[in-house]
C-alpha cells in the first residue's frame, strides 16, 4: 500500500521551463514532507522540504506548495536547467522517523 | 566532513551467498535505515533502527538480515533467502523528531 502517491513517472521539459512534480498522501500524522533529488549511480539529498503550517516554501528556483486539506503537495522548478535532470522524490515523515517515499519522477530538461 | 558512507561501491554474490553491505555514519544520527530501490518502484524499507541494539523490520525484510552494536554502523546482510537480490541499496540516518534523513551513495549488488 503507497502511503505516497507520486506523479508524473517521467516529465520532458524545455531549457527554461517551468517543471511541476505532484504528490499526495493519505495519513494526517505525516507533519513534515521533504523533496530529494538523486542523480545516476548517487544517494537522494535532500532539496527542500515544508511543514504543514505553511502553505510555500521557496529556496531559489525551488518551490513546494502545500495544501493541507487536499493532503497534496508540488515542487515547482522555475526556470529549468539541463543539471536539474534528476529523479525526483517526495517523501512524508511523522514524528516517529517513519518516512515514506513517493515512487519518483525522472526529470529530463532539454537545451 | 559530515555524513554517510557505503560500501562497498559495487558488489556481486554467487548463489548460495551471503553478502554484506557497510553502512557508517559519522553524524551523531540515533536513527538508521535502509532502503532498496527498484528502477520505478522508488525507495522501500528493509530495516530501521530508532537505536543501539534495537532495529525493526521495514516493509520487505524477508531474505535481510542487520544489526546495531554500535551507534555509528548499521549493516546489512543480504541472506541466500533472498531470492531476488539484484538492486540499488541505499543507508540512511536521521537525527530526532521531523529530520530529514541523509543518504549515503548506495550499493549496487549483482548476481554472477
Amino acid at each position: 500500500q503507497q502511503q505516497v502517491k507520486q506523479s508524473p513517472q517521467s516529465l520532458i521539459v524545455q531549457k527554461g521551463g517551468i517543471s511541476i512534480i505532484n504528490c499526495a498522501y493519505e495519513n494526517t500524522a505525516f507533519d513534515y514532507f521533504p523533496w530529494y533529488q538523486q542523480f545516476p549511480g548517487k544517494g537522494p539529498a535532500l532539496l527542500i522540504a515544508i511543514r504543514p503550517d505553511v502553505s510555500e516554501k521557496k529556496e531559489g528556483r525551488f518551490t513546494i506548495s502545500f495544501n493541507k486539506s487536499a493532503k497534496q503537495f508540488s515542487l515547482h522548478i522555475m526556470d529549468s536547467q539541463p543539471g536539474d535532470s534528476a529523479t525526483y522524490f517526495c517523501a512524508a515523515k511523522n514524528n516517529n522517523n517513519d518516512m515514506r517515499f513517493g515512487a519518483g519522477t525522472r526529470l529530463t530538461v532539454k537545451p | 566532513d559530515g555524513g554517510i558512507t557505503q560500501s562497498p561501491k559495487y558488489l556481486f554474490r554467487k548463489e548460495g551467498q551471503n553478502v554484506t553491505l557497510s553502512c557508517e555514519q559519522n553524524l551523531n544520527h540515533d536513527a538508521m535505515y535502509w532502503y532498496r530501490q527498484d528502477p520505478g518502484q522508488g525507495l522501500r524499507l528493509i530495516y530501521y533502527s530508532q537505536i543501539v541494539n534495537d532495529f525493526q523490520k521495514g516493509d520487505i525484510a524477508e531474505g535481510y538480515s542487520v544489526s546495531r552494536e554500535k551507534k555509528e554502523s548499521f549493516p546489512l546482510t543480504v541472506t541466500s533467502a533472498q531470492k531476488n537480490p539484484t538492486a540499488f541499496y541505499l543507508c540512511a540516518s536521521a537525527g530526532p523528531g521531523t529530520q530529514p534523513q541523509h543518504f549515503g551513495d548506495g550499493t549496487r549488488l549483482s548476481i554472477l
